[in-house]
C-alpha cells in the first residue's frame, strides 16, 4: 500500500516556541493532504484540508494563524504550530490522498507533541 | 445526531472469537466506506475499503455495508491478540471530500 511518512514522531518543546511537522507521500503524488488532531481515547478531529499549490481549508474553530499549513509540492505538506502552549499538546496525524482520485486516505505515523 | 455513530467499547473477547464491529450513519450521500485499525500512538492503517452496499472479504476480515439501513460492519474471524487495537470506521461521499470518522472501538483480544 501507499506510504506516508510523518516526521518527527515525538517532539517536546518549550511554551512559546514553534514546531514544524512534515508529512511526505513516499511512493505516490498526493493532491490532497489532511491534518488531524487526536486526543487520548478520542477519534480523529479534522483540522484542515490542504491542496497542493493552494491555501488550506480550515475546519471551524481551528486557528489558521496558529496552525500554519503549507503544501508546496505533490509529496510534501507541513504543519507548523506557532507559539505553542501546553494546551496544544496532542497527537497530530496527517493523511494523503492519491492524485489519481482514490477515495481512501493513507496516514502518517503521527507526531506526539508535548509543550512544557 | 452525529453523522457517524460508533460504540467506543472497550470490547474484550477471548482469542479465537468472532468479533463484530459496527457503525451507523445518517448521511445517505455516503458512498465509500472504510475501516481503519489504529494501534496505540500510531497512525491509522487502512484495513478494508468498500464502495456502496455489499460484502468484501480479505483473509480473516469481512466488511459489510447496508446502505438501506445506513449500517456498516466489520467482522474479524479467529481473532488474535495482535488484533487488539482501536478500529475506526470512516466514510465519505463522492468528490474530493474528507473522511468522516466514527469514534473508534477499542478491542482487546485476550490469549
Amino acid at each position: 500500500g501507499a506510504v506516508v511518512s510523518q516526521h518527527p514522531s515525538r517532539v517536546i518543546c518549550k511554551s512559546g516556541t514553534s514546531v514544524k511537522i512534515e508529512c511526505r507521500s513516499l511512493d505516490f503524488q498526493a493532491t490532497t493532504m489532511f491534518w488531524y488532531r487526536q486526543f487520548p481515547k478520542q477519534s480523529l478531529m479534522l483540522m484542515a484540508t490542504s491542496n497542493e499549490g493552494s491555501k488550506a481549508t480550515y475546519e471551524q474553530g481551528v486557528e489558521k494563524d496558529k496552525f500554519l499549513i503549507n503544501h508546496a509540492s505533490l509529496t510534501l505538506s507541513t504543519l507548523t504550530v506557532t507559539s505553542a502552549h501546553p494546551e496544544d499538546s496532542s497527537f497530530y496525524i496527517c493523511s494523503a490522498r492519491d492524485r489519481t482520485g482514490g477515495t481512501e486516505a493513507f496516514f502518517g505515523q503521527g507526531t506526539r507533541l508535548t509543550v512544557v | 445526531q452525529k453523522e457517524v455513530e460508533q460504540d467506543p467499547g472497550p470490547l474484550s473477547v477471548p482469542e479465537g472469537a468472532i468479533v463484530s464491529l459496527n457503525c451507523t450513519y445518517s448521511n445517505s450521500a455516503f458512498q465509500y466506506f472504510m475501516w481503519y485499525r489504529q494501534y496505540s500512538r500510531k497512525g491509522p492503517e487502512l484495513l478494508m475499503y468498500t464502495y456502496s452496499s455489499g460484502n468484501k472479504e480479505d483473509g480473516r476480515f469481512t466488511a459489510q455495508v447496508d446502505k438501506s439501513s445506513k449500517y456498516i460492519s466489520l467482522f474479524i474471524r479467529d481473532s488474535q491478540p495482535s488484533d487488539s487495537a482501536t478500529y475506526l470506521c470512516a466514510m465519505k461521499n463522492s468528490g474530493n471530500t474528507p473522511l468522516v470518522f466514527g469514534k473508534g472501538t477499542r478491542l482487546s483480544v485476550i490469549a
